[in-house]
């Protein structure tokens, strides 16, 4: 069946960064394209960014430019959000979803911890 | 960037209710607006697509309806597994943006 499985939990440090799988299986991986949200504990869905596996282009939120990079091997269907210069409020679980227009599928998550 | 903003924030109901939840976007979205719910420890789910289709699988008590700027989730008749979070987002520009959710409590 259509799955995404993320890898699992993370603890990091201050100033740290974080890289963050996310296998794909049971369709084209190439055919749509693959989105990072991330939700702090308690809080809502904030849209990270997303990339193109087919062409490896990419669009950020604003707010990521500059200190998040989302790329893909295509030859192992996966995805890959890393995230730099870790600080405590980027603590959350971080969602990779396929998506052509809605978020379709999504991974089970992966927890990310900043603590010093 | 498209602010999203739903209504209520949370709300309490009982097995058998009507609920509706609304959205209303800052600007025209047409049609591309989506529906998630969310149990806690849980990824969302998709259950309403571009507005008004109910996604695969999905039952059919729920429903969407709305275009432009305003957006209306109704779920029927609540049942125990309805209890959850349940999230806007649009599509019709990037960013994409998410509703800040919408709690059904008993």
């Amino acid at each position: 069946q259509v799955q995404l499985v993320q890898s699992g939990a993370e603890v990091k440090k201050p100033g740290a960064s974080v890289k963050v799988s996310c296998k794909a299986s049971g369709y084209t991986f190439t055919a749509y394209y693959m989105h990072w949200v991330r939700q702090a504990p308690g809080q809502g869905l904030e849209w990270m960014g997303r990339i193109n596996p087919n062409s490896g282009g990419t669009n950020y939120a604003q707010k990521f430019q500059g200190w998040v990079t989302m790329t893909t091997d295509t030859s192992i269907s996966t995805a890959y959000m890393e995230l730099s210069n870790l600080k405590s409020d980027d603590t959350a679980v971080y969602y990779c979803a396929r998506a052509e227009n809605a978020f379709d599928i999504w991974g089970q998550g992966t927890m990310v911890t900043v603590s010093s | 960037d498209i602010q999203m903003t739903q209504s209520p924030s949370s709300l309490s109901a009982s097995v058998g209710d009507r609920v509706t939840i609304t959205c209303r976007a800052s600007q025209n979205i047409n049609i591309y607006l989506y529906w998630y719910q969310q149990k806690p420890g849980k990824a969302p789910k998709l259950l309403i697509y571009a507005a008004t289709t109910l996604q695969s699988g999905v039952p059919s008590r729920f429903s969407g309806s709305g275009s432009g700027t305003d957006f209306t989730l109704t779920i029927s008749s609540l049942q125990p597994e309805d209890f959850a979070t349940y999230y806007c987002q649009q599509s019709y520009t990037s960013p994409r943006t998410f509703g800040q959710g919408t709690k059904v409590e008993i």
